[in-house]
């Protein structure tokens, strides 16, 4: 699975729109980029996943590079509740493939 | 109750001393991984099991081992514990399909922090 590089840290102001970027320079054709957080210590939280095209959920966008080679994760309306450590994962296609978590970034929300 | 369930959610162990983290789940998923964490690092992967018969190593298994007692449990031991296994502890679960962008990702437990004293 490709590796990925991302800040180890951010800050955004409450209201305000956190974008969290994350290269994958080695990223192959067959690999998704996964975005997970972790809310002090509990256990990671799926937040979204893409393979080409940019996407949406209710949590967050994904914005994917026409290369692939990185990716933001757009938390539109950043909260109190939305400081935690974020992590970007690539993840190749196929059954046998796990989840490999770097350091992440810690992106903190303040008033 | 939670999906991924983790028992004890704290533990304080002597050095040498064997200790048995449990995982359940009602998820129905197949696969099942253990990771642990230490302070201000990402998680790595000790041991996974993608079916009942099938236990896999991860990047760090030396010194755990686990049991996959039916689809819903997965425990992970430590045949003897050393300070350096104090950490926190997560399970986490799949879907068989996960891989093929069909689901979600993985579900984890709430963590089990083990310290080694």
């Amino acid at each position: 699975d490709a590796k990925t590089t991302q800040p180890p840290s951010m800050d955004c102001a409450e209201g305000r729109a956190a974008n969290l970027p994350c290269n994958h320079s080695t990223i192959s054709g067959n690999e998704y980029v996964y975005w997970y957080r972790q809310i002090h210590s509990q256990g990671p939280q799926y937040i979204i996943h893409g393979l080409k095209n940019n996407e949406t959920n209710e949590m967050a966008s994904l914005i994917i590079t026409e290369d692939r080679k990185s990716s933001t994760l757009i938390l539109p309306h950043a909260t109190l509740r939305d400081t935690a450590v974020y992590y970007c994962i690539v993840r190749r296609t196929g059954t046998a493939s796990k989840l490999t978590f770097g350091t992440g970034t810690r992106l903190q929300v303040t008033l | 109750d939670a999906d991924v369930t983790q028992t004890p959610r704290n533990r304080i162990t002597k050095t040498g001393k064997r200790i048995m983290l449990e995982c359940s789940q009602t998820k129905g998923h197949d696969r099942m991984y253990w990771y642990r964490q230490d302070p201000g690092l990402g998680l790595r992967l000790i041991y996974y099991s993608f079916d009942v018969k099938d236990i896999n190593k991860g990047e760090i298994s030396d010194g755990y081992s686990v049991s996959r007692q039916a689809q819903a449990k997965f425990s992970l031991s430590l045949e003897s514990a050393i300070p350096n296994q104090t950490a926190l502890y997560f399970c986490a679960t799949s879907d068989r399909k996960f891989g093929q962008g069909v689901n979600y990702g993985y579900t984890f437990g709430s963590g089990t922090r083990l310290t080694v004293v």
